[in-house]
């Protein structure tokens, strides 16, 4: 059981615009500590998405886009593509462990 | 283009002790940054090990500290990690990380290598 909670899995159709939740607590993504989101394809290492909440690195589509609030943080696509199909994951620090944690993960399946 | 790639043993006994490389190109371990490790069992999600900075100053999993060491070697421009004890449920992809100074993001990821702990 991950310390930031994920669904374990999304879907949506081509086009279509789905979200991701990442659920902590207070001494995580509460105590306002960044949350940072990766793609990972199948066989690959993971892709980083968004960092500190809201940023995305040069050459990540503007169809992904972060959003953080309280004790949770949000990933959203929009125009989803077949490409996208993949697992997803939140990361964020706990004050309280003195841990980077991840989040369960969640696979995002493209009907 | 800065390259990590992960070097060690694919399989290893239980009880004995995994040591595993990162070796950086294209970029100066003593410049900046720091780096980390970690792991993805199979099927499952990440787990963050550890990170380490070039002076050598580490920050370990609470779960993992007292079975682990993470080291760096600026002349080889690779770090290191050292983990004892190994037990079947230590068998997973482990792979070694860029820390973006932007915040505590990991920007690069090496490929990852399959360890499995087994007799």
């Amino acid at each position: 059981q991950s310390v930031l909670t994920q669904p374990p899995s999304v879907s949506g159709a081509p086009g279509q615009r789905v979200t991701i939740s990442c659920t902590g607590s207070s001494s995580n993504i509460g105590a306002d500590y960044d949350v940072h989101w990766y793609q990972q394809l199948p066989g690959t290492a993971p892709k980083l998405l968004i960092y500190g909440n809201t940023n995305r690195p040069s050459g990540v589509p503007d169809r992904f886009s972060g959003s953080k609030s309280g004790t949770s943080a949000s990933l959203a696509i929009t125009g989803l593509q077949a490409e996208d199909e993949a697992d997803y994951y939140c990361q964020s620090f706990d004050g309280s462990l003195r841990a980077v944690l991840f989040g369960g993960g969640t696979r995002l399946t493209v009907l | 283009q800065v390259q990590l790639q992960e070097s060690g043993p694919g399989l290893v006994k239980p009880s004995e002790t995994l040591s595993l490389t990162c070796t950086v190109s294209d970029y100066s371990l003593s410049s900046a940054y720091y780096w980390g490790w970690i792991r993805q069992p199979p099927g499952k999600g990440l787990e963050w090990i550890g990170t380490i900075d070039r002076s050598g100053s580490a920050s370990h999993n609470p779960s993992l500290n007292s079975r682990l060491t993470i080291s760096v070697d600026t002349s080889k421009n690779r770090f290191s990690l050292k983990l004892t004890s190994l037990t079947a449920a230590d068998t997973a992809v482990y792979f070694c990380a860029r820390r973006s100074t932007a915040g505590d993001a990991f920007d690069m990821w090496g490929q990852g290598t399959l360890v499995s702990v087994s007799s």
